[in-house]
């Protein structure tokens, strides 16, 4: 099975910018979870969505949002970029959520300037 | 409330040397317990895990019991090699949560 895909691996945005992250799961997942990773702060869980609802929500401003499609690809977005938004946006994808096993992707690099 | 607590990094040893990285946990029921380990420049890989108390997950060397008495799942190796420098993760989940809780990671250096 192809593991989790996450598209653009790099990008560079300046302040004040919007962003998109996508995000394919694992064939068969139907939960997405999204996690904020910086060197300061570790991994912040973002949100996450199963069956085309957020189930869950971490403590993100309301700038952060996302969703999930009906093949349970998920998109996340930025608005108004801000300098501490640099940091690596990791997916992960599970048959179920709750307590099944998370399979991470590659992660999305973003640098905001 | 749930959460993780690791042990602090850096953790650098030579090679053929024991490992040990140090979980606790706080959470209420009982929840399933996960070690991840991210190589640089990488998304997180699952090492291994263990859903009940007294299970042993294992995987390439690597050991962890679960131990509901301390509330522990210490991640375990007998002999790393430089190829295992990385950081690790360890986190908990439970049922109806919908998100995991993940320790602050332990940088592991290991020198030839």
């Amino acid at each position: 099975k192809a593991g989790v895909t996450q598209t653009p691996r790099y990008l560079i945005k300046t302040r004040g910018q919007q962003v998109t992250l996508s995000c394919s799961p694992i064939s068969g997942h139907r939960s997405v979870s999204w996690y904020q990773q910086t060197p300061g702060q570790g991994l912040q869980f973002l949100f996450e969505y199963f069956s085309e609802t957020q189930r869950n929500k971490g403590n993100f401003p309301g700038r952060f949002s996302g969703r999930q499609f009906s093949n349970s690809r998920s998109e996340m977005n930025v608005s108004t970029l801000e300098l501490g938004d640099s940091a690596l946006y990791l997916c992960a994808s599970s048959l179920e959520g709750g307590r099944d096993t998370q399979y991470f992707g590659p992660g999305t690099r973003l640098l905001v300037l | 409330g749930n959460s993780v607590t690791q042990m602090e990094g850096p953790v650098t040893l030579s090679e053929e040397a024991f490992l040990t990285i140090n979980c606790t946990y706080t959470a209420t029921g009982y929840p399933s317990l996960f070690w991840y380990v991210q190589y640089p420049g990488e998304g997180l890989q699952l090492l291994l895990k263990a859903t009940k108390a007294d299970d042993k997950g294992s995987n390439k060397g690597f050991e962890a019991t679960y131990r509901k008495e301390t509330t522990s799942f210490h991640l375990e190796k007998g002999s790393v090699q430089v190829s295992d420098s990385a950081v690790y993760f360890c986190a908990l989940s439970r049922d109806n949560f919908n998100k995991f809780y993940f320790g602050s990671g332990t940088k592991l250096n290991v020198k030839p």
